[in-house]
């Protein structure tokens, strides 16, 4: 079956690092997106990785190994507005009829 | 701005209504995603079109259709009502060709089935 894994619940202080893991097991695989969702908002779009290494936006960074079927997201100089739930994302397939396939998603919760 | 636009926040219907659920996007998206979202599920995919009056069953069909006759606007019909049905429905977009793959998702539907 196709499943994406990640961690419940993250707890954390302002100011520090987290980083919230997503391993993958899909059936093809075509990159992987992160997305933060506030309560009671919608999913945004955070970052995108199709190839190895990592990506840096801002205080937000992502990272992916496709041997390892394994990303993460890394969070620095944390804020209070940083709690959210994340979710990953793997983008299973090419072409027209490409979707994405969402992890159950991780509650950080920054505390001061 | 992109915009994604669905047309109720709450909405609350009886076992066994015929429910719609209305999206609509001004970016001229060709594909369009409905999920629901439950806690401790994450967003599973219900159906999804690349085209109009193009559809693509995903993960949860059942109990669901969909309808895409305008590019703008892709309709979650729900034929009969179920309890197991409430939840929170969210819309999403995407135009196809860029490198970051993101899609834009609606502020959701939160429908409640008695």
């Amino acid at each position: 079956g196709q499943s994406l894994e990640q961690p419940s619940e993250v707890t954390a202080v302002e100011g520090a690092i987290v980083q919230i893991n997503c391993t993958y097991q899909t059936s093809g695989f075509y990159g992987l997106s992160w997305y933060q969702q506030h309560d009671g908002g919608a999913p945004t779009f955070l970052s995108y990785n199709a190839l190895d290494g990592l990506e840096e936006t801002g205080r937000f960074s992502s990272f992916l190994s496709r041997s390892d079927s394994y990303g993460y997201l890394l969070l620095q100089e944390l804020q209070m507005k940083d709690s959210a739930s994340y979710f990953c994302a793997v983008r299973d397939s090419g072409g027209a009829t490409n979707k994405l396939i969402f992890g159950t998603g991780t509650l950080l919760a920054v505390q001061p | 701005d992109v915009k994604v636009t669905q047309s109720s926040r709450y909405l609350v219907k009886r076992t066994g209504e015929k429910v719609f659920l209305e999206c609509v996007q001004d970016m001229d998206h060709e594909n369009m995603f409905w999920y629901r979202q439950d806690p401790g599920l994450g967003l599973r995919l219900i159906y999804f079109s690349y085209d109009v009056k193009m559809k693509e069953k995903g993960d949860i069909p059942e109990g669901y259709s969909v309808s895409r006759e305008k590019k703008e606007r892709f309709s979650l019909i729900l034929e009969s009502a179920s309890t197991n049905q409430t939840s929170m429905y969210l819309c999403a977009s995407l135009g196809n060709g860029g490198p970051s793959y993101e899609q834009y998702f609606g502020p959701g539907t939160r429908l409640t089935v008695t």
